[in-house]
């Protein structure tokens, strides 16, 4: 059974650019989360996505999106990029959302740099 | 509000040692579930372990044990007789009933031959 596919594996862009990044889930989730890792904040929840909805947010600013398509795979966006986004972006897929009610099995995730 | 606290940075053993990973939570829900979870190198994070907040029972697996207890709201995490490819970053977790995890700040382990 294929993992959690995470695409691209590095990306490096420029200040002021925007990003997409990909995830496609483990063949039959249907939910999937994003999160941000960084040294200084450690990680954090961006966002949660069930059957094309978005379920949970995390205290992101707006420059963060993120959509779910019928096929459960999952994409997420950021905007106006700044020095800062820099970070490792982890998706999770579970069979159904909600945390700790199953397990959340993680992709090796997306390095994006900004420069 | 949730918190969770890795009050161990670093840590080094030798191969062989046992080592405790410590893991302090903080919630206001009596439903919440706890995970550890393991960190290579590669990025991913392996899951280890769930456990919800009414299981108590401590858990064994391989060399893995879990001693979870709700009067201290810890839930540590030993490893016995360690390997070198035990060597990664292991982060605890909580999660409210149908909520986010919210992780520690993950404790960095070194198994040195």
């Amino acid at each position: 059974k294929a993992g959690v596919t995470q695409t691209p594996r590095y990306l490096i862009k420029t200040r002021g650019q925007q990003v997409t990044l990909s995830c496609s889930p483990i063949s039959g989730h249907r939910s999937v989360s994003w999160y941000q890792q960084t040294p200084g904040q450690g990680l954090q929840f961006l966002f949660e996505y069930f059957s094309e909805t978005q379920r949970n947010k995390g205290n992101f600013p707006g420059r963060f999106s993120g959509r779910q398509f019928s096929n459960s795979r999952s994409e997420m966006n950021v905007s106006t990029l700044e020095l800062g986004d820099s970070a490792l972006y982890l998706c999770a897929s579970s069979l159904v959302p909600g945390g700790g009610n199953t397990e959340a099995f993680f992709g090796q995730g997306t390095r994006l740099t900004v420069v | 509000a949730q918190k969770v606290t890795q009050a161990q940075t670093e840590i080094s053993v030798v191969e062989k040692e046992d080592v405790t990973l410590d893991c302090v939570y903080e919630t206001r829900d009596t439903t919440y579930y706890l995970f550890w979870y393991k960190q290579p190198p590669s990025g991913e994070l392996v899951f280890l372990i769930r456990r919800n907040s009414f299981d108590e029972q401590n858990e064994i697996s391989g060399r893995y044990s879990w001693n979870f207890q709700k009067s201290t709201s810890s839930f540590n995490f030993t490893i016995t007789a360690s390997q070198v490819v035990d060597s990664a970053v292991y982060f605890c977790a909580l999660s409210e009933a149908g909520g986010k995890l919210i992780f520690g700040q993950g404790t960095e382990l070194s198994v040195k031959p």
